[in-house]
């Protein structure tokens, strides 16, 4: 079993439509928690960055960090064509740089 | 200000074959790590770099290995390839090296195709 789990979708919305990403993980060390956005054959872009439980709200984002589940999630509201891409979520714990990543969810949104 | 940079861009190897890839930093970080993404897969940690000294090591063979540089700028060299080597390469930039809140900014990577 991987430690951190993300289904891989594709997910086909609407453009408009409201986007929830979701990960799971088993490690309970991890406390930093990351959102990379990737398109195709480019490298992955920071998205969002949370430490411990809570919300976070950048924009049209927000992320959500339930430590007790270990679950994390993204969400986009009024998604746009521009969205479609890999989101991939990322997380580490307090001792050493070392990312550990989902699989990555493939997103498209339809004009 | 310019991001993390990476280079060749593409480059394609023989098996058995070695290849040296290159990257620098964002201005002021001082922390580098490499990552190898297969194709369809999330990043796999290799290296991390912080102040010229290796700081982490991932699941790979000793065919990998690393080094940084004073100016904090790094090279990966993968020696004796393999098919299965072939893969987007990412280096990542960051401030510091453990504890507190920080970022880690990707580079565009360095595709390895392996014939």
């Amino acid at each position: 079993q991987k430690e951190v789990e993300q289904d891989p979708g594709p997910l086909s919305v609407p453009e408009g439509a409201i986007v929830s990403l979701n990960c799971t993980y088993s490690n309970s060390a991890f406390q930093y928690f990351m959102w990379y956005r990737q398109y195709s054959r480019k490298g992955p872009e920071l998205l969002m960055y949370t430490y411990s439980s809570g919300n976070k709200e950048d924009g049209r984002f927000t992320a959500q960090v339930d430590k007790s589940s270990k679950y994390i999630s993204l969400f986009i509201r009024d998604s746009q064509p521009s969205d479609s891409a890999t989101y991939l979520c990322a997380m580490r714990g307090n001792a050493g740089n070392m990312l550990t990543f989902g699989g990555g969810t493939r997103l498209m949104v339809k004009p | 200000d310019a991001g993390v940079t990476q280079s060749p861009t593409h480059l394609i190897k023989t098996r058995g074959q070695q290849v040296t890839l290159r990257c620098s930093p964002i201005s002021g970080h001082k922390s580098v790590s490499w990552y190898q993404q297969v194709l369809g897969q999330g990043p796999q940690f290799i290296f991390q770099y912080y102040e010229k000294e290796e700081r982490g090591r991932g699941n790979f063979p000793d065919r990998f290995s690393a080094r940084q540089f004073p100016n904090y700028s790094s090279e990966l060299n993968v020696n004796a390839l393999l098919l299965g080597d072939s893969a987007l390469y990412l280096c990542a930039s960051s401030f510091a090296s453990q504890g507190a809140a920080y970022e880690q900014y990707f580079g565009p990577g360095t595709r390895l195709t392996v014939t």
